[in-house]
């Protein structure tokens, strides 16, 4: 593919739902990230991958939150029990290397909002 | 304090202008990289550098080791360079998770 596809584009849930989000990275890269930009926030960290392995979990916001990745290619991001303060826009980014060596491609995002 | 500090916040400017936002770190760094975030959210990569100087057409970054300092330049400014530009680092003690600034909000006027 031509760059980082995530989906959906926009998600509406209700509080209390579960949801899952898809980044599709480009193909060859094998670090893997999942940052979350909320209304009139910066971004944050969630996650890094490096193949299927996340050496760097540090930033998920609570036990809610799950990623994996398989085929060091497709990752998912699962929040369980949705609340109105994950309503955000949770952004995919890969890159051939680490973020220390290699610049970093981002998806579109997926809108997230929790009614 | 913000371990990464962007200045200004919101910046104006007319077309043809020639701007600069900087950014500040306090933290010892593998790498700085620089954004742009368009209104729709898409977000591209425009630098990543670790001394020195970059310059890709009108862009040009700079960073300052000793000085833990970088700067963004855009030289004759458009008003399609209205954008939000972000500072990020790549913390020596962190591996590849980047650490932000806040953003700089540009907004160019014909």
């Amino acid at each position: 593919g031509a760059g980082v596809s995530q989906s959906p584009s926009n998600k509406v849930t209700e509080k209390g739902k579960d949801v899952e989000l898809r980044c599709d990275p480009i193909s060859g890269h094998t670090a893997l990230y999942w940052y979350r930009q909320s209304l009139g926030q910066g971004l944050e960290f969630l996650i890094y991958f490096q193949g299927n392995s996340a050496p760097d979990k540090s930033g998920l916001p609570s036990d809610r939150f799950s990623a994996e990745r398989t085929g060091g290619s497709v990752s998912t991001l699962t929040i369980q029990r949705t609340q109105q303060e994950d309503s955000a826009v949770y952004l995919c980014a890969s890159s051939p290397g680490g973020s220390y060596n290699s610049p970093l491609h981002f998806g579109n995002g997926t809108r997230l909002t929790v009614t | 304090k913000n371990e990464v500090e962007q200045s200004p916040q919101n910046l104006t400017a007319q077309e043809g202008e020639f701007i600069t936002i900087n950014c500040s770190y306090s933290v010892g760094i593998s790498a700085l990289h620089w954004l742009q975030q368009h209104p729709g959210g898409g977000i591209v990569s425009l630098f990543m550098l670790s001394s020195g100087k970059k310059k890709h057409g009108r862009l040009i970054a700079t960073i300052n080791i000793q000085e833990k300092h970088s700067s963004l330049h855009i030289t004759a400014s458009h008003p399609r360079d209205s954008a939000v530009y972000i500072c990020a680092v790549s913390k020596e003690t962190s591996g590849s998770r980047l650490t932000f600034g806040e953003g700089t909000q540009l907004t160019v006027n014909p």
